[in-house]
């Protein structure tokens, strides 16, 4: 089956600068989950959704992050503006469902982001 | 919330060797705890999962070990070869499906 995608690969902006990922989950995944992996740390929990609604948000950075799923497909991350402290690989993972025992998230390639 | 501490950051062992990493959680509504590879510049592959009503669990080379009381558990891989080096992750997962990963330990395994 197709795994996860993620575009672009990579991204080099300025600071101040506005920037979009953009995540396709593997098919029929209800669970999408967006991390940021800063070098040498583990993927840390941007934000979780359930089909099209979010289940937990509790770490993003709300006055500059954004993220969507408005079809409960595809899914966007918007940075805005972005900060040199969000240089970063920003990993989409997606799971058949979060409240079983199918727990096991499948990861997209990532998105390395360089902020200058 | 959940804190999951990993150690050690860093191993090194001579292949043929057995290489044990350890994680400690906080919150014990954790109940599923996945170990993740990483090589350099690619992507988390699940090689090894455990649930919390289990205490151990065996694929081939790899094994995973659960203490809920303690609220650790621990990556076993016996018989090490180069090809094991790479990025190990542990994380503690709630029902919902919120995980939170280690911070990582980096596996060298010398021919």
């Amino acid at each position: 089956e197709a795994g996860v995608a993620q575009s672009p690969r990579y991204k080099i902006i300025e600071k101040r600068q506005s920037v979009a990922f953009w995540c396709n989950p593997i098919s029929g995944h209800a669970t999408l989950y967006w991390y940021q992996q800063i070098l040498g740390q583990g993927p840390k929990l941007l934000i979780q959704f359930q089909n099209n609604g979010v289940v937990d948000d509790s770490q993003l950075p709300k006055d500059r992050f954004s993220a969507e799923r408005l079809k409960g497909v595809d899914s966007t991350l918007k940075i805005q503006p972005a900060k040199l402290e969000d240089s970063a690989v920003y990993l989409c993972a997606s799971s058949l469902a979060g409240v079983s025992y199918n727990n096991e998230q499948f990861f997209g390639p990532g998105t390395r982001l360089t902020v200058l | 919330g959940e804190n999951v501490e990993q150690h050690p950051s860093t191993l090194s062992v001579q292949e043929g060797d057995s290489a044990v990493i350890k994680c400690t959680y906080s919150d014990s509504a954790s109940n599923y705890f996945p170990w993740y590879k990483q090589e350099l510049g690619k992507r988390p592959q699940l090689i090894i999962d455990i649930r919390s009503n289990v205490g151990e669990k065996k694929d081939q080379r790899i094994a995973v070990t659960l203490n809920k009381t303690a609220k650790h558990f621990s990556l076993h891989i016996t018989e090490t070869q180069p090809e094991d080096s790479a990025v190990y992750f542990c994380a503690a997962t709630l029902g919902a499906g919120k995980s939170t990963f280690g911070d990582g330990t980096t596996l060298t395994v010398k021919p």
